[in-house]
């Protein structure tokens, strides 16, 4: 049964460190998203990728954060430096047609 | 304005009835999708199913079905039958455009189904 991971599961950093999440798509899925899960804004779309080429990262802060797919198999998220109003689930979901993603479990992180 | 609008923050359901949860939409696209995904309490996002614009008939995955009505701008989700386990966040989501390949999802804030034995 094919999935999406991503490690870390969970994370707690200090304000000012980096944070590096890491996501591996379904082999064959072309389409990698990261979204961002908040109490207070819901889930939103932070960047995607296609064929590993950057499609759209409006929705990162970009002084920041870094999206980058360094081959198929590996998507990363990088924060730096951290900020405690970084603190949210980040999930990594992949797809191929436009029926469908799948998400991964989520990387829970916690900026202190 | 929002492009996604979820109207019910919470919902309490007596189990085995069925449920509605509410979902409109704001696009000037021809071509989009929606979507539903449940979110239990183990924080994974669930995809439920999916209707393109251009699909005549309603979407159907089992218990769950997928109300839409293209001019009203309404794609309400439909669960028969309802379990304990389908407590959970519901939320709706759409795709706008027709590029290639899968596109971003745009989310509603959430419903909150509660079933109650």
């Amino acid at each position: 049964d094919a999935r999406v991971t991503q490690t870390p599961r969970h994370k707690v950093t200090e304000m000012g460190q980096e944070v590096t999440m890491r996501c591996q798509p379904i082999l064959g899925h072309n389409t990698v998203f990261w979204y961002r899960q908040t109490m207070m804004q819901g889930l939103e779309l932070l960047a995607y990728f296609r064929n590993r080429a950057p499609l759209d990262d409006s929705g990162m802060p970009k002084d920041r954060f870094s999206a980058e797919m360094p081959d198929a198999t590996l998507a990363t998220l990088k924060i730096q430096p951290s900020e405690p109003r970084d603190s949210a689930v980040y999930f990594c979901a992949s797809g191929f047609i436009r029926a469908r993603q799948f998400f991964g479990p989520g990387t829970r992180l916690t900026v202190l | 304005a929002q492009k996604i609008t979820q109207t019910q923050p919470g919902m309490f359901v007596q189990e085995k009835e069925a449920v509605t949860l509410d979902c409109t939409y704001d696009t000037s696209d021809q071509s989009y999708g929606l979507f539903w995904y449940k979110q239990p309490s183990s924080g994974e996002m669930i995809f439920l199913i999916y209707q393109g614009s251009y699909d005549e008939q309603n979407a159907t995955e089992g218990r769950y079905s997928l109300n839409f009505q293209k001019a009203r701008k309404s794609a309400n989700l439909v669960i028969s039958a309802s379990q304990l386990g389908d407590s959970a966040m519901y939320f709706c989501a759409m795709r706008e455009g027709s590029g290639g390949g899968a596109d971003g999802l745009t989310f509603g804030k959430g419903t909150h189904l509660i079933i109650q034995p």
